[in-house]
């Protein structure tokens, strides 16, 4: 089956600096997700990150805050910007991987800690 | 829109018997997927089994089981001869539409497995 791989895997981060999460799949795919899932919580999605075509943001998420890039069919980035603790979360990557219907994966997930 | 309930916050199990995890949904679609997703201490959430709502028939992978009732709108997860091993977070998920590569999930499900 595909890989999908993230990096950094954990990260503790300056408040006020940026980071950038890399999301590397092992086949090419349309759609590429990006979650939150904050201390204690269940998962949101932050984004959907389409190839050659800006991403598509949630109710909640700007893209000044949280910056996606997709410069092909199998990467991702997720920029956290401007970190504040309330930032601190475990940031996952999805696709869908099925041929026949849904099959969806996740990352590894990158745990960042915002002090 | 697309809700998920998971109204079981914690759970327990002893090593080798019987658990059954609840989640109910609620979604205007007729065809869509469902998803039980495990989150070990790792934070990956790795998908445990998937039922498509067409298919009368439950699916079933290995000790996992759900138990799908489409009118009811319930989807069970049980898992069989527990082992330490299963011991984890189990969320529920569903398309936030049809055949959408986004979900929607549940709070969650915190399993410990007693020795």
């Amino acid at each position: 089956s595909a890989v999908i791989s993230q990096k950094p895997s954990r990260d503790i981060c300056q408040r006020g600096t940026s980071l950038t999460i890399q999301c590397q799949v092992d086949s090419q795919v349309t759609m590429m997700f990006w979650y939150r899932q904050q201390p204690g919580q269940s998962l949101t999605l932050i984004a959907t990150a389409n190839q050659g075509s800006e991403a598509t943001y949630e109710s909640g998420f700007v893209i000044d805050k949280f910056p996606i890039s997709r410069p092909n069919l199998t990467f991702s980035t997720l920029t956290v910007s401007n970190m504040s603790p309330e930032d601190s979360s475990i940031y996952l990557c999805s696709v869908d991987l099925g041929g026949s219907g849904n099959t969806i994966y996740f990352g590894e997930g990158s745990w960042l800690t915002v002090v | 829109a697309q809700t998920v309930t998971q109204s079981q916050p914690e759970m327990s199990v002893q090593e080798a018997e019987t658990v059954t995890l609840s989640c109910t949904y609620d979604t205007s679609e007729s065809d869509y997927y469902l998803f039980w997703y495990k989150q070990p201490p790792s934070r990956q959430m790795i998908l445990v089994i998937r039922q498509e709502a067409y298919k009368q028939q439950n699916a079933t992978e290995n000790r996992f089981s759900v138990n799908f009732q489409k009118a009811a709108k319930s989807f069970s997860l049980k898992i069989s001869d527990s082992q330490l091993g299963d011991a984890a977070m189990y969320f529920c998920a569903l398309p936030d539409q049809g055949g959408s590569e986004k979900l929607v999930f549940g709070k969650g499900t915190k399993l410990t497995v007693n020795p």
